[in-house]
């Protein structure tokens, strides 16, 4: 079974500060995914990688395969980004395996 | 369009007895996940959906719990005898294409509370 860690687990930061969320796996994959959870528990997809790097607004995120590391960064952070950031691998058997996530980083920005 | 709904939204029921949640996946999509969340934690795999067969029921802790979706669209998670240690939100999510690169489109989740 996939091992998923994140850190740091809790993350206070100011409004307009460069955040980096990382997360890492025991073993291969087929793809990783960044998951947003706010208060009341709805959970929005916000990246899903196999390779590489890919950017959406002021959210980028990278993964290093050989590595088995993927990061998640915000630049000109705001206080609506404060949720639960949440790292999920998708095992090697690809559709046939559910997601296997890391237990989150809460993430406060304060104004 | 409509997302994947979830209800209850909240389920309060006491030790023993039997509930059913239900999840409505959004339209055409052909994979159904199931997923549990306990407090402060990351969610848990459950089950997961292909159609109306159950492609990987691994993650279902133990023979109380039992998931159907008998058209291959609705689908309901059921739970025999409660626990107390079933309180959780439980999650579902639905995705077009099972492939390693689709999208999983989450519910808002049932807050089940056993007492």
């Amino acid at each position: 079974k996939n091992e998923v860690e994140q850190s740091p687990q809790n993350l206070t930061a100011q409004e307009g500060e460069f955040i980096t969320i990382n997360c890492s796996y025991s073993v291969g994959i087929s793809a990783l995914h960044w998951l947003q959870q706010h208060p009341g528990g709805g959970i929005v997809s916000l990246f899903m990688l196999s390779s590489g790097k890919k950017k959406h607004g002021r959210l980028i995120a990278t993964i290093n395969i050989q590595e088995k590391h993927s990061s998640l960064h915000i630049t000109a952070s705001h206080p609506r980004d404060s949720a639960v950031y949440i790292c999920a691998v998708r095992g090697p058997g690809g559709g046939a395996d559910g997601l296997t996530f890391g237990k989150g980083t809460h993430l406060i920005i304060q104004p | 369009g409509a997302g994947v709904s979830q209800t209850p939204s909240n389920k309060v029921t006491e030790k023993g007895k039997y509930v059913e949640l239900r999840c409505d996946p959004i339209s055409g999509h052909t994979a159904l996940y199931w997923y549990r969340q306990s407090l402060g934690q990351g969610p848990e795999f459950l089950i997961y959906f292909q159609g109306t067969g159950a492609a990987d029921d691994s993650g279902l802790p133990n023979d109380r719990f039992f998931a159907v979706r008998p058209e291959g669209s609705v689908s309901t998670l059921k739970i025999q005898r409660t626990e107390r240690g079933d309180s959780a939100v439980y999650l579902c999510a639905s995705s077009l294409d099972p492939g390693p690169t689709d999208t999983q489109y989450f519910g808002p989740g049932t807050r089940l509370t056993v007492l």
